[in-house]
């Protein structure tokens, strides 16, 4: 049981919109950490998408974004892509002084 | 160009001891935290533990604490990853990576990740 909640699996159509929700509590998100996503595609290591909440490193395009609110976070992928295809994963910190990830989401465009 | 090399996959028979090396390159090392992240075949991805640049000692997972030992030799940029006795179930992918200055930082550079199996 991850300390963050995420879907097991969303799915879309090339070129719609989805969203990955990440649910935490007020000892996570809730108490004012960072939300970190990462993408991981098939056979790859771990890829830094989005970091504090709502920035992409250099190089990610913005059809990704992220937004944090309460307890939760969500990252939004428009556009979607074949080469999206792949595992998501949110990030944050714990006041156990922990870091803590989200269960995985796989994403599956149709 | 920030790299972070991984030592090559590792098979290793339960009981045996294993230490993996994570090469850090292309900025002044120790001067951000380093992590090390597990994800067994087919998981998700769980935070083992972390060195930070101002303290020789790393913090362990509850999870992780005993059961490995993360080092540091400065001289080299490197980063290790040990275990004493391994187990059927250390089976997993080990992956390093760079966190930033602070503990709650994204973990922005990854390294290519370890195999480590362990069978009989």
């Amino acid at each position: 049981q991850s300390v963050l909640t995420q879907p097991p699996s969303v799915s879309g159509a090339p070129g719609q919109r989805v969203t990955i929700s990440c649910t935490g509590s007020n000892s996570n998100i809730g108490a004012g950490f960072d939300v970190h996503w990462y993408q991981q595609l098939p056979r790859t290591a771990p890829k830094l998408l989005i970091y504090a909440n709502v920035n992409r490193p250099s190089g990610v395009p913005d059809r990704f974004s992220g937004s944090r609110s309460g307890t939760s976070a969500s990252l939004a992928i428009s556009g979607l892509q074949p080469d999206d295809e792949g595992d998501y994963y949110c990030q944050s910190y714990d006041t156990t002084l922990t870091e803590v990830f989200g269960g995985g989401t796989k994403l599956t465009v149709l | 160009e920030v790299q972070l090399v991984q030592s090559g996959a590792e098979v290793q028979k339960p009981g045996e001891p294993l230490k993996i090396s994570c090469q850090i390159s292309g900025y002044i090392f120790f001067t951000y935290w380093i992590t090390w992240v597990r994800q067994v075949p087919g998981r998700g991805l769980e935070w083992m533990g972390s060195f930070s640049p101002g303290d020789p000692d790393p913090r362990y997972s509850l999870s992780f604490q005993g059961q490995v030992t993360m080092s540091v030799d400065k001289s080299i940029s490197t980063v290790y990853l040990q275990w004493r006795s391994l187990k059927v179930s250390d089976t997993a992918i080990y992956y390093c990576a760079r966190q930033g200055l602070d503990a709650t930082d994204a973990l922005d550079v990854w390294g290519q990740g370890t195999m480590v199996t362990v069978s009989s």
